[in-house]
């Protein structure tokens, strides 16, 4: 099965701390992603990478940074945190497409809520 | 860019048929997926499509038209577990997913 594993469930940090929201994927895709999701707004996407060491913006970047030092790791950085960042995260990975009878689809960590104060 | 579109809530009965659509614009397409969330849960991976036409999985089927920017997912034989969110999700060419904000489904006995 795959997996994909988020550092954390559950996290509170104060305003202007800088945190880090590690995820990790056990099934080498190249495709690796950050969302959040909040009431009403659904999943939005805030980096991607489909590659090591690259790293592309998704639509609600700024605030956040990313790091993806190994194929198996994508981190997410909240440079300093405020409390509008507070949400639920989810990481997701998969594999690219074009290759055949390769499956695509995301999978999703189980996510971490993140509380700033 | 994406902008997806998928109606906020429905209510079906149980043993019913459900349709849920989406619209899509995106300035370049690789593919159309559906997610299932359960409240509180992570999503999980219902279908693609990535060619018209119609693609079925037991209960469930999706459909899509490219050339109107235009997917549909059918839940058969509502089950009370069927209650969730659903969410329409787009791939485009520079291998981005963008998701739409979800459709909520309330299965009533």
């Amino acid at each position: 099965d795959v997996k994909v594993t988020q550092s954390s469930r559950y996290l509170v940090k104060r305003t202007g701390e800088k945190v880090f929201l590690e995820c990790v994927q056990d099934m080498d895709h190249e495709n690796m992603f950050w969302y959040r999701q909040d009431p009403g707004l659904g999943l939005r996407l805030i980096y991607f990478s489909y590659d090591v060491k690259m790293k592309e913006k998704g639509d609600i970047p700024e605030g956040y940074s990313v790091s993806r030092e190994k194929k198996e790791r994508f981190s997410l950085i909240l440079e300093s945190a405020s409390t509008n960042q507070t949400s639920m995260y989810l990481c997701a990975s998969s594999f690219l497409p074009g290759q055949e009878f390769m499956n695509t689809e995301a999978f999703f960590g189980q996510g971490t809520r993140l509380t700033v104060v | 860019g994406q902008n997806i579109d998928q109606p906020t809530e429905m209510t079906a009965t149980e043993g019913a048929i459900v349709q849920i659509n989406c619209t899509y614009q995106t300035s370049g397409f690789n593919g159309l997926f559906w997610y299932q969330q359960h409240a509180g849960e992570a999503p999980t991976f219902l279908s693609y499509n990535v060619l018209d036409g119609l693609e079925e999985k037991g209960r469930f089927s999706s459909f899509l038209s490219r050339s109107k920017g235009y997917s549909y997912l059918l839940l058969k034989e509502l089950q009370m577990k069927d209650s969730a969110s659903y969410l329409c999700a787009v791939r485009g060419l520079d291998y981005k997913l963008s998701f739409g904000a979800g459709t909520t489904v309330t299965v009533r006995a």
